[in-house]
């Protein structure tokens, strides 16, 4: 098993940009979710899915969108990159949001 | 306004000694917390949970404690390795919900000394 595996590792956009980071499970799990990790702050969640077909935001949703195709695909994407969106990005799975969740090795990404 | 806090962002301990991370919460609903740990360039990996029913759990080297009635509680790594040396995150759901009520804190960086 792979795990949670996440594309590209490093990225650098534009402002006003767009682009996708891909989120992807083996492990059959119904839920995911994304994160972003800022320095000095802790993981906020972005958005997540109980499962294909569904997905709700987190905590800080404004500026990113996803979808759920699949039960092991979630793509996050950015339709417009601002420089506050300079941050880690972390995909996250597991069985349903009662269960603990196994971490991607996360997207580095750096909007100028 | 931080519902789940650490507040010493960096631990620097002997090889071999007690490793003590600290952890406060301000959500009374909170009632399931879990330790992370994570390395430079990787994901964060699942640690030790506990459920507020408890007061303690326990899984080889590492022991976490909950007081309740101060919202406190605190990670104890016995003996510290180097290996242990990375970046704890505490963070806390209430039992009306799951991973997407799921709060982190700042971390801590523990660095464990050879």
């Amino acid at each position: 098993n792979a795990g949670v595996t996440q594309t590209p590792k490093f990225q650098v956009l534009k402002t006003g940009q767009s682009m996708t980071l891909q989120c992807a499970q083996d492990m059959n799990h119904e839920y995911m979710s994304w994160y972003r990790q800022d320095p000095g702050m802790g993981l906020r969640l972005i958005h997540y899915s109980v499962g294909a077909g569904i997905t709700d935001q987190g905590e800080v949703p404004n500026g990113y969108n996803v979808s759920r195709s699949t039960t092991e695909d979630f793509p996050l994407r950015l339709l417009s990159a601002a420089p506050s969106q300079t941050s880690v990005y972390f995909c996250a799975s597991s069985w349903d949001s009662q269960e603990t969740q196994y971490f991607g090795p996360g997207t580095r990404l750096l909007v100028l | 306004d931080q519902q789940v806090k650490q507040n010493s962002p960096s631990l620097s301990v002997q090889e071999g000694r007690i490793s003590i991370l600290n952890c406060d919460y301000t959500n009374s609903m909170f009632d399931y917390f879990l330790w992370y740990k994570k390395y430079p360039a990787e994901g964060p990996t699942f640690l030790i949970s506990i459920s507020s029913i408890k007061d303690k759990n326990e899984d080889g080297r590492f022991t976490v404690f909950l007081n309740k009635s101060a919202k406190h509680l605190s990670l104890h790594i016995v003996p510290s390795q180097p290996g242990d040396s990375a970046v704890y995150f505490c963070a806390a759901h209430p039992s009306q919900g799951g991973s997407e009520k799921l709060v982190f804190g700042k971390g801590t960086k523990l660095t464990v000394n050879p």
